[in-house]
C-alpha cells in the first residue's frame, strides 16, 4: 500500500519556539525519497526539505531539520525558532518510483504560529 | 518563465460543462505532473508526462478526465461533463529531469474548479 500518514491535523507553536510535525509512511521499496512541502494560503506548494532513504544523516535546511527513522518508517519535521511566516499547511510526501514517479502526500498538518 | 504557471486561477462551471485547465511548466523541464487537491486534503496524483509521452495516467478518476502535452511543454487537463465531485484545486508540477535523478517538483499556484 502506498500510504503516508500525518496524525496531527493541527499544531500550534509560540513564536521563537520549536515544533515537531509527525509523519509515517509505508513502502516496500528499498530506496526512496521523502519530502516536506509547505502550502501557505496562496496555495503555492514549496519544498521545505528532502531526505534520500539510503543516506543515514538527517537532512537539515537552516531552521528546518528532519528525524528520519528508516526502520520505524518515520519522518518528522522539526522547525526551530518558529516565525510567523512559517504558518501554513505542511505536507509529508514520498516519491514512489515503482509506481510512475508520483508523489504520494499525507493529509497535512496546519501549523499556527502565535506571536 | 520564472516558475510554473496555471490558468485560469479560478473556474466556475455548471454541472455537465466541459472545462480545460492549462499548465505552463518551467522552460526545459522534462517531467510534468497533475495532482487533484480536495478541500482540506493532500494532493492526489492524476497523471505524469515525460516530454510529450504520457507515461502514467493511473490516477485519472474517470474517462471524463483527459490530459495532453502535445509538444512536450504546455499541458492541458480537460474534464468533460463536469460533476460536483470534480470540485477541487488542480495542481501542476514540473521537474527538470526524470525522477529520481532530479526529484524536486516545482508546483504551480493551482486552478480552483467549482462545479455548481
Amino acid at each position: 500500500a502506498q500510504t503516508v500518514t500525518q496524525s496531527q491535523p493541527e499544531m500550534s507553536v509560540q513564536e521563537a519556539e520549536t515544533v515537531t510535525l509527525s509523519c509515517t509512511y509505508d513502502t516496500s521499496e528499498s530506496d526512496y525519497y521523502l519530502f516536506w512541502y509547505k502550502q501557505p494560503p496562496s496555495r503555492q506548494m514549496i519544498l521545505v526539505i528532502r531526505q534520500e532513504a539510503y543516506k543515514q544523516q538527517n537532512a537539515t535546511e537552516n531552521r528546518f531539520s528532519v528525524n528520519f527513522q528508516k526502520a520505524a518508517k518515520s519522518f518528522s519535521l522539526k522547525i526551530s525558532d518558529s516565525q510567523l511566516g512559517d504558518a501554513a499547511m505542511y505536507f509529508c510526501a514520498q516519491l514512489f518510483m515503482e509506481y510512475g514517479n508520483k508523489l504520494v502526500f499525507g493529509a497535512g498538518t496546519i501549523l499556527r504560529v502565535k506571536s | 518563465g520564472a516558475g510554473v504557471s496555471q490558468s485560469p486561477r479560478y473556474k466556475v462551471a455548471k454541472r455537465g460543462q466541459d472545462v480545460a485547465l492549462r499548465c505552463d511548466p518551467i522552460s526545459g523541464h522534462v517531467s510534468l505532473f497533475w495532482y487533484q487537491q480536495a478541500l482540506g486534503q493532500g494532493p492526489e496524483f492524476l497523471t505524469y508526462f515525460q516530454n510529450e509521452a504520457q507515461l502514467d495516467k493511473s490516477g485519472l478518476p474517470s474517462d471524463r478526465f483527459f490530459a495532453e502535452r502535445p509538444e512536450g511543454s504546455v499541458s492541458t487537463l480537460k474534464i468533460q461533463r463536469t460533476q460536483q465531485e470534480d470540485s477541487a484545486v488542480y495542481l501542476c508540477a514540473s521537474s527538470l529531469l526524470v525522477p529520481p535523478y532530479d526529484n524536486e517538483q516545482f508546483f504551480g499556484p493551482g486552478t480552483r474548479l467549482t462545479v455548481l
